[in-house]
């Protein structure tokens, strides 16, 4: 089993404000992917990063992917209460097993 | 494009009692398939995984199984529920570039 860790795992912030979301594994990834969840609902895709240092823009949210394939960060810039959710990190080392981190879960207050 | 159904969306049961919980895609063919298990705030814990009609990777020993009876057909199943079976089960499909989602089945354990 491939250990996915999340950090940090709560985090409560004010509207306008950045935050930055770490996945941390001992092991490769072939790919890496990331998540926002709803309560009550699956999560739902925001980007997929594949090449070591790889470095990918989604509007206000910047994705990065560590040079060694283990690692990524999530940065919000001026977060909106609109942000708030389940933040999860996925990613496998082959095709077929595909694990999820613990997960952070961001509060941003208006 | 491909869709999820996941059903039904909320489920009590008595311990002991029989599950079935279903899942199906459309818009696509010989999908991987997966199962996960989710606590209220947490990260998703993969439980089977499937590449193929009939062929079923279990993750974790446990009260469950899991069936692909067709392509686009994936079950999770249990003779006889206990209480920690309760959670929030997602079905998933992964394609190349992450995984989708069904909307998921909160299942209460009583």
């Amino acid at each position: 089993t491939q250990l996915l860790e999340q950090s940090p795992q709560f985090l409560s912030i004010q509207e306008g404000e950045n935050l930055t979301v770490y996945c941390n594994s001992s092991s490769v990834f072939s790919s890496l992917q990331w998540y926002r969840q709803e309560p009550g609902e699956g999560p739902v895709l925001l980007v997929t990063v594949v090449t070591g240092g790889e470095v990918k823009k989604l509007k206000r949210l910047t994705f990065q992917f560590g040079d060694a394939r283990k690692d990524s960060s999530l940065h919000i810039t001026a977060a909106q209460p609109g942000d708030t959710g389940l933040y999860l990190c996925a990613g496998g080392d082959n095709f077929n097993k595909f694990y999820f981190g613990s997960g952070t879960k961001l509060n941003v207050k208006p | 494009s491909q869709t999820i159904h996941q059903w039904p969306a909320t489920l009590v049961q008595p311990v002991g009692s029989p599950l079935s919980l279903e899942c199906t895609v459309e818009g696509t063919s010989n999908p991987n398939l997966y199962w996960y298990r989710q606590a209220a705030g947490r990260g998703l814990q993969l439980l089977f995984y499937s590449v193929g009609i009939g062929q079923i990777s279990s993750e974790v020993p446990q009260n469950l199984s899991a069936s692909r009876p067709q392509d686009r057909q994936f079950i999770l199943s249990s003779k006889k529920l206990l209480l920690s079976d309760s959670g929030f089960y997602l079905c998933a499909w992964k394609g190349y570039v992450g995984a989708f989602f069904g909307q998921g089945t909160r299942l209460t354990v009583v």
